[in-house]
C-alpha cells in the first residue's frame, strides 16, 4: 500500500507570504494528525481529523494557521501570513483506528521563513 | 500537561548495547511507544509496549516500562550503524487519544 505522501518536501518562503501543505493519508485511514518539529525540540500535535471533522484542534498554534480536509481524504494546512517562528518540519500522520493501531508518518514538509 | 523527556544525544560503538531513556508525565497512558527517523524520512514505528506490561523484546530490541518511576526505556543490542538516526519515545494519552512526543535522542554509532 502507499504511505503517507506530503507535499511538498521543502518550502522557502518569506515572513508575510502564505504556504500550504498537504498531506494524503493511507487509503481508508479515517485518522489523520498534523504535528510540527521546530529545530531541536519535541515534536508537537497541532490537531487531528476523524474523518472530515476536526476531533481535536487544541494544539493549533494561532489563527494564521488553517487546517481542512475536505471530503475526509487529503488534508491541507495553510498558513497565512507566516511568520519566522513558524519554521520548523511538518509531519503528517494518518490511523485506521483511534486505538490499537499505529500511526503511519510521511517524511515531513520543512518549512524555512525568512 | 503531558510530558515526554529524552536525552538529546548519546552515542555508542558498533556492537555495542545501547539504552535510550524516556520519562512521561501521564499514568494513565494507555500505550507507549518507540518510532525512528533515519534522515530525510518520517518516523518509523519500531515497537510499543501496553502499560499492563513490564517488558516487551523484538529481535534485537527491549522494551522496559517501570509504572512507578515513569519511566521507559529502549535497549537495542549489538548495535550497528544503520541504528544511527533519531529515536522518539510517544505516549497515548488515553482520554483525547493524542500521541505526546518526546525531544528525540539521537543515536550515533561509532565504527
Amino acid at each position: 500500500e502507499a504511505g503517507v505522501t506530503q507535499f511538498p518536501s521543502h518550502s522557502v518562503i518569506e515572513k508575510g507570504q502564505t504556504v500550504t501543505l498537504r498531506c494524503d493519508p493511507i487509503s481508508g485511514h479515517d485518522n489523520l494528525y498534523w504535528y510540527r518539529r521546530v529545530m531541536g525540540k519535541e515534536i508537537k500535535f497541532l490537531l487531528h481529523f476523524v474523518k472530515e471533522s476536526k476531533q481535536d484542534e487544541s494544539g493549533m498554534p494561532n489563527n494564521r494557521f488553517l487546517a481542512e480536509r475536505t471530503g475526509g481524504t487529503y488534508s491541507t494546512l495553510k498558513v497565512q501570513p507566516a511568520e519566522l517562528e513558524d519554521s520548523g518540519v511538518y509531519f503528517c500522520a494518518s490511523s485506521q483506528h483511534l486505538i490499537n493501531s499505529p500511526l503511519h508518518f510521511g517524511n515531513g514538509t520543512r518549512l524555512t521563513v525568512t | 500537561g503531558e510530558d515526554v523527556e529524552q536525552s538529546l544525544f548519546l552515542s555508542v560503538r558498533e556492537g555495542d548495547s545501547s539504552v535510550i531513556n524516556c520519562t512521561y508525565t501521564d499514568s494513565s497512558s494507555t500505550y507507549l511507544y518507540w518510532y525512528k527517523q533515519e534522515p530525510g524520512a518520517g518516523l518509523q514505528l519500531l515497537t510499543y509496549i501496553f502499560s499492563n506490561m513490564d517488558m516487551k523484546q523484538d529481535q534485537r530490541l527491549t522494551v522496559l516500562l517501570n509504572k512507578k518511576d515513569k519511566h521507559l526505556s529502549l535497549r537495542i543490542a549489538d548495535t550497528q550503524t544503520g541504528d544511527s538516526a533519531i529515536y522518539f519515545c510517544a505516549e497515548m494519552d488515553s482520554g483525547t487519544y493524542k500521541y505526546i512526543f518526546g525531544t528525540g535522542t539521537r543515536l550515533k554509532v561509532l565504527a
